[in-house]
């Protein structure tokens, strides 16, 4: 099963931050949290990781708290190809297969 | 650079038949990992690959699939006597090695069963 709780479903207005939350109380010291997306009808496309810090790149944000039970992802200006399913995923660390559950499919609308 | 390739992109075929499904990884990885997706679900983890060798194929769901990496790159998922239920998008992924490195996902192949 996987080890995150995510909203089934959000929206955003275009241009406006979205801030995807998600829930992973049950985290070990080594595992990673990693973020992809799936835009419909095309492979999974990796956003962003981290393990303790706070983490930016091109894409995205990523807030992990400091107990390192919940982290965010920021989109910081939403545009309609944002809409996406975003999955929030807790692996790596000694075990390589991503569990995924079933996402927070994001509605960017303008 | 190229990404992972998978062929073909669809495949539809009739119930107990046997299909192999390709992937093509980021040239110089060493892991490989191929996931099942099936309608409304996340990608289910099948088999894992670091060089030629299965580290992990917990993920297969009974005797009739199996996958192979002869040289460490290309690899090939092999499902034998198909199912309907066998229908799904089979995703690959590759990554540089170690099992914290991000994966790469391959567009998928869409395998019907009919």
């Amino acid at each position: 099963d996987a080890k995150t709780t995510q909203p089934t479903s959000m929206d955003c207005a275009e241009g406006r931050a979205a801030n995807l939350p998600c829930n992973h109380s049950t985290i070990s010291g080594n595992e990673y949290v990693y973020w992809y997306r799936q835009i419909h009808s095309q492979g999974p496309q990796y956003i962003i990781h981290g393990l303790k810090n706070n983490e930016t790149n091109e894409m995205a944000s990523l807030i992990i708290t400091e107990d390192r039970k919940s982290s965010t992802l920021i989109l910081p200006h939403a545009t309609l190809r944002d809409t996406a399913v975003y999955y929030c995923i807790v692996g790596g660390g000694s075990q390589g297969n991503l569990i995924f559950g079933k996402g927070t499919k994001l509605s960017v609308k303008p | 650079g190229a990404g992972v390739s998978q062929t073909p992109s669809n495949k539809v075929t009739e119930k107990g038949k046997y299909v192999e499904l390709r992937c093509d990884p980021i040239s110089g990885h060493t892991a490989l990992y191929w996931y099942r997706q099936s309608l409304g679900q996340g990608p289910e983890f099948l088999i894992y690959f670091q060089g030629t060798g299965a580290a992990d194929d917990s993920g297969l769901p009974n005797d009739r699939f199996f996958a192979v990496r002869p040289e460490g790159s290309v690899s090939t998922l092999k499902i034998q006597r198909t199912e309907r239920g066998d229908s799904a998008v089979y995703l690959c992924a590759s990554s540089s090695g170690s099992p914290s490195e991000t994966q790469y996902f391959g567009p998928g192949t869409r395998l019907l069963v009919l």
